[in-house]
């Protein structure tokens, strides 16, 4: 079966520009996180999305936005780029229910911000 | 105050040495534990979850102490393989959100 999906895999962007990141989760996974990773830090949580819609929202600014589609996919969008938004990005399914449910990353997109 | 505290490292440790990593979680409701291991450039990856009873899988013991809000890991017969940043991971009481430690470094040497 595959993994989490995530696509592009790295991404070179100026200040200002948007930019659009997609993720598949894992088969039967109806859940779908996206993180955050700088160098050096652990992921920090942006959003959770469950059966399209939002159930959880970390301390990100309204610049990121996020969706998830009916096939349990999701993209996270990011407007007006920041040279800070430079990072890792994570996108994660998990089952819901299971109180011991971990989280299954994708290999991630790494964004560049010049 | 951190939901998760961890300590950064790193530790240098020769083949076959035992290591311990302790992370710390401010909230006392949280239910769900987990470790996780990254190597350079990569995902995180599940290692293991950490029940309230301890859990062994392999070389790797993994603890819980509610009382003290403290999850530790502990890693016999250290391989070369093992060198990654090793995450503790506390799930948020809703569910809906994990935190992350920042990683303790872990290199092994031959």
């Amino acid at each position: 079966d595959a993994g989490v999906t995530q696509s592009p895999t790295h991404l070179i962007k100026t200040r200002g520009q948007q930019v659009t990141l997609r993720c598949s989760p894992i088969s039967g996974h109806k859940s779908v996180s996206w993180y955050q990773q700088v160098l050096g830090q652990g992921p920090q949580f942006i959003f959770q999305y469950y059966e399209k819609e939002e159930r959880g929202r970390g301390n990100f600014p309204d610049r990121f936005s996020a969706r998830q589609f009916p096939n349990y996919s999701s993209e996270l969008n990011v407007n007006a780029l920041l040279l800070g938004d430079s990072a890792l990005y994570l996108c994660a399914s998990s089952l819901v229910g299971g109180a011991n449910s971990p989280l299954h990353f994708g290999n991630g997109t790494r964004l560049t911000v010049t | 105050r951190k939901e998760v505290e961890q300590d950064p490292g790193p530790f240098n440790v020769p083949e076959g040495a035992t290591v311990a990593f302790n992370c710390t979680y401010s909230n006392s409701a949280s239910q769900s534990f987990f470790w996780y291991r990254q190597d350079c450039r990569k995902e995180p990856k599940l290692l293991m979850s950490v029940y309230s009873s301890g859990n062994e899988d392999g070389r790797f013991t993994a603890q819980l102490n509610r009382a003290s809000q403290y999850i530790s890991l502990l890693i016999r017969d250290s391989k070369l393989s093992d060198s990654a940043t090793y995450l503790c991971v506390v799930r948020s009481p809703t569910g809906n959100q994990f935190y992350f430690g920042t990683g303790t470094s872990l290199t092994v040497i031959p």
